[in-house]
């Protein structure tokens, strides 16, 4: 059974650099069938894609968020990990990380983390 | 302003036929395909339609997609009160290269 499991700090001050990581289990980060993904969501609001990483190490990332982003993988670990500088009030909302399988006839994201609240606030 | 554009709210009776509309472009919609997601309150959205009309295994069969140019639909046929939740189209963007979703929709079964 594939799991993942967001873990980090819950409340981030403004300014600084919100870094969460989801830890994954029974599937394996370094296969090269799928993508491991990051997704917010404000309170009350939708989705947003924040960026995703493969096996190889390449990464892409949502262009409004591009300059903040770095998404990284741990493959000792089976972890993978984003980081978000220069945080405003704006970022906070629930981050999920995701698992993004690759198709032929299209990607999709088929496993999710339970998600976690990161609050940015002084 | 999110990238495809879908109704906030819906609603309908127990066992009545619900449609949700997702509008893009020919950068998302028109070129690939429309996956559809529920949440649940306080849950993780989870897939209930992928590429367009397929639904992965234990998804009842009273969910069905479709896609038509740059628009996608997901209707809800024998509506139970347990579909009450919020649902989202995604796909992906040519043009951002990236995958962008709907506002959301919110579902209300009265």
């Amino acid at each position: 059974q594939v799991q993942l499991q967001e873990s980090g700090p819950g409340l981030v001050k403004p300014s600084q650099t919100l870094s969460l990581t989801c830890t994954v289990s029974g599937a394996s980060i370094s296969s090269g069938a799928y993508y491991f993904d990051w997704i917010r969501q404000p309170a009350g609001k939708g989705l947003e894609w924040i960026g995703r990483m493969f096996t190889t190490g390449s990464t892409d990332y949502n262009p409004s968020l591009k300059s903040r982003v770095t998404i990284s993988g741990d493959t000792s670990k089976n972890r993978f990990s984003l980081d978000l500088s220069s945080v405003t009030a704006a970022d906070t909302a629930v981050y999920y990380c995701a698992r993004e399988r690759i198709t032929v006839e299209g990607n999709l994201f088929d496993f999710w983390g339970q998600g976690i609240l990161v609050t940015v606030s002084s | 302003q999110s990238v495809l554009t879908q109704p906030p709210s819906a609603s309908g009776t127990p066992g009545q036929r619900v449609t949700i509309s997702c509008s893009g472009s020919t950068s998302t919609i028109g070129s690939n395909s429309v996956y559809w997601y529920h949440q649940l309150p306080g849950m993780a959205p989870s897939l209930l339609i992928y590429r367009n009309n397929q639904r992965p295994s234990g998804v009842p069969d009273r969910f069905s997609g479709s896609k038509s140019g740059t628009s996608a639909s997901l209707a809800i046929s024998g509506l139970r009160s347990e579909d009450e939740a919020d649902y989202y189209c995604a796909t992906w963007d040519d043009s951002l290269s990236g995958w962008v979703f709907g506002g959301g929709t919110k579902l209300t079964v009265l």
